[in-house]
């Protein structure tokens, strides 16, 4: 069964905390992609890793292929980073592009 | 260039009645996936499309839901006689060819009262 599991469900940090949202899926895939959602509902792309790491900012994405496992970090964390954030994978067997299986999120709330 | 544009933002529907939601891709984009969040759920995908042609359906539900995407004007998610269980949130992302990254819409939320 392909799945998509992250950790932690909620997150509840202070303004400047070092942050970790951790992604772990079942098979195989050819992508995996970070996104996020604010309060009003919007979705944003923030990266897409097949291999490696990504930085954008104080974001920083990572992915381990042989373990099956991605995290994304958010450095000096701000209230304005407030938002859920969503791990969602498309695999290479029993899928075509766009077929993204999605993680429930993590809700990260952070606090002046 | 303008992002991925769907419209209505909010949308309320009676049971029984139909509801056309619209997505128009970025300039250039020629791929457009749907995807489903239903109250306190991940999200779901739905299924893809290309100009003219449904690549992947395994998401939609077998009745009531149709998706196209013409040769010219927005993609369309239709969902005849609405039941309230349908009363969700629904996304939609464009992509360019060859790309497997995706850019969403704001969503449209449909509310089946």
């Amino acid at each position: 069964k392909n799945e998509v599991e992250q950790s932690p469900q909620n997150l509840t940090a202070q303004e400047g905390e070092f942050i970790t949202i951790n992604c772990s899926y079942s098979v195989g895939i050819s992508a995996l992609h970070w996104l996020q959602q604010h309060p009003g509902g919007g979705i944003v792309s923030l990266f897409m890793l097949s291999s490696g790491k990504k930085k954008h900012g104080r974001l920083i994405a990572t992915i381990n292929i042989q373990e099956k496992h991605s995290s994304l970090h958010i450095t000096a964390s701000h209230p304005r980073d407030s938002a859920v954030y969503i791990c969602a994978v498309s695999y290479e067997l029993g899928g075509s592009q766009g077929n993204l299986i999605f993680g429930k999120g993590t809700k990260l709330s952070v606090k002046p | 260039n303008a992002g991925v544009m769907q419209n209505p933002r909010h949308l309320v529907r009676r049971r029984g009645q139909e509801a056309r939601l619209r997505c128009s891709p970025m300039k250039g984009h020629s791929h457009v996936y749907w995807y489903r969040q239903l109250p306190e759920e991940g999200l779901k995908f739905m299924v893809y499309l290309q100009k003219e042609n449904i690549i992947d359906e395994s998401g939609m539900p077998k009745e009531r839901f149709s998706a196209e995407f013409p040769k010219e004007g927005p993609s369309i998610l239709r969902i005849q006689q609405v039941v309230r269980g349908d009363s969700a949130a629904y996304f939609c992302a464009s992509s360019p060819l060859l790309s497997t990254e995706a850019f969403f819409g704001q969503g449209t939320r449909l509310t089946v009262v």
